[in-house]
């Protein structure tokens, strides 16, 4: 069973405007979330997280959500560059602020049209 | 090196054959993971090492499947008696400890013909 759903598999966003990609999970023991990018025949790269204590974590351009009552999450993009285009993916862990046996989405593409 | 560093990068291998995928960490990293991401889908953890020692390998498919991490530095990811179903892309990422950054490698894509 997928624990971790992005219901997504791509989005296209204007450059400039707000890109939001949305990830649920069915897991009610994940305390600790987590997006990576992943550009194409590279590893996933460390976004952004937050822990299940908050409700919304900021870092620069990147947003993440958390409403837990409707276990979802997402990830706002704003003002969205080229240089985002990637695939985006959602991850989750249920040991805290550990990145041992993260469960990740399969994936939302990101395209910026400029 | 700079960052995770994963050999080959690119792996043909025949059904039933022997394969063996090399993990190099970061330097000083404590904490490495590996996980298999197969077309289509996100990454799936395998295993991961806290120093020498396999903390938690219960994403490990069945007994064809090994790792090991015998200097708490390099890993190697073991599958015996290959099968078509193993073919996808295998990362390993490491981190300080559990609880920081993880950095993950460019992954070894593992073709099973």
């Amino acid at each position: 069973d997928q624990q971790v759903k992005q219901n997504s598999p791509s989005l296209s966003v204007q450059e400039g405007r707000i890109s939001i990609l949305n990830c649920d999970y069915t897991n009610s023991m994940f305390d600790y979330f987590l997006w990576y990018k992943k550009y194409p025949a590279e590893g996933p790269t460390f976004l952004i997280s937050i822990s299940s204590i908050k409700d919304k974590n900021e870092d620069g351009r990147f947003t993440v959500f958390l409403n837990k009552s409707a276990k979802h999450l997402s990830l706002h993009i704003v003002p969205s560059q080229p240089g985002d285009s990637a695939v985006y993916f959602c991850a989750a862990s249920a040991k805290g602020f550990g990145n041992e046996k993260l469960t990740f989405g399969t994936g939302t593409r990101l395209t910026i049209i400029p | 090196g700079a960052g995770v560093s994963q050999t080959p990068s690119n792996k043909v291998t025949e059904k039933g054959k022997y394969v063996e995928l090399r993990c190099d960490p970061i330097s000083g990293h404590t904490a490495l993971y590996w996980y298999r991401q197969s077309l289509g889908q996100g990454p799936e953890f395998l295993i991961y090492f806290q120093g020498t020692g396999a903390a938690d390998d219960s994403g490990l498919p069945n007994d064809r499947f090994f790792a090991v991490r015998p200097e708490g530095s390099v890993s190697t990811l073991k599958i015996q008696r290959t099968e078509r179903g193993d073919s996808a892309v295998y990362l390993c990422a490491s981190s300080f400890g559990v609880n920081t950054e993880a950095f993950f490698g460019q992954g070894t894509r593992l073709t099973v013909v």
